[in-house]
């Protein structure tokens, strides 16, 4: 079946502008992850979904970062006036449930802010 | 076919060092060793990872082994925020765009007051 896709693949923006990013997770699968990956790091999770609350949005870097999720299934994350720091590899993520061991993740958008 | 393997539990007293083994003996050359750790309810916090010198950062320390079969995740100085679930995952340093992440049963580490 289907993974997980996102959208954008690449993004570039200058700096102060909004971006948006897209993520359709499996179908089915009740938990929803956004995670950055800057060069050479380890994933730094940003905010996870079970169904369309956030129990969890403690790796927010900033205020100027929100997610939504309706209906179930897709995903944005949002950021606002982007900033050079804010360039990385943006990865979402769904498993069935919160619980679950595995993560099937999705290509990744690259951000770049200029 | 789990590539790491983790002891399921663990305590360790307040203020004390807590050291959590993880045993990957089918690492390969390119293959990072990272430690995640999951508190109740909450999404993966990254700890820490290394390819084969010993790491350290904020949180943790990391000892590799010098065949990088084994590693062990050190707390230097365990307080209760650190009761949770931690996880030793083998990767590879760019590989988890259209992958499957295992987490695995993971250490549940509780801190003893």
């Amino acid at each position: 079946g289907a993974g997980v896709s996102q959208s954008p693949s690449n993004k570039v923006t200058e700096k102060g502008k909004d971006v948006e990013l897209r993520c359709d997770p499996i179908s089915g699968h009740t938990a929803l992850y956004w995670y950055r990956q800057s060069l050479g790091q380890g994933l730094e999770f940003l905010i996870y979904f079970q169904g369309n609350s956030a129990p969890d949005k403690s790796g927010l870097p900033s205020d100027r970062f929100s997610a939504e999720r309706t209906g179930g299934s897709v995903s944005t994350l949002t950021i606002q006036r982007t900033q050079q720091e804010d360039s990385a590899v943006y990865l979402c993520a769904s498993s069935p449930d919160w619980t679950s061991y595995e993560q099937y993740f999705g290509p990744g958008t690259r951000l770049t802010v200029t | 076919d789990a590539k790491t393997t983790q002891p399921p539990s663990m305590d360790c007293a307040e203020g004390r060092a807590a050291n959590l083994p993880c045993n990957h003996s089918t690492i390969s050359g390119n293959e990072y060793v990272y430690w995640y750790r999951q508190i109740h309810s909450q999404g993966p916090q990254y700890i820490i990872h290394g390819l084969k010198n010993n790491e350290t950062n904020e949180m943790a320390s990391l000892i590799i082994t010098e065949d990088r079969k084994s590693s062990t995740l050190i707390l230097p100085h365990a307080t209760l925020r650190d009761t949770a679930v931690y996880y030793c995952i083998v990767r590879g340093i760019s590989n988890f765009g259209n992958e499957k992440l295992t987490f695995g049963t993971g250490t549940r580490l509780t801190i003893i007051p």
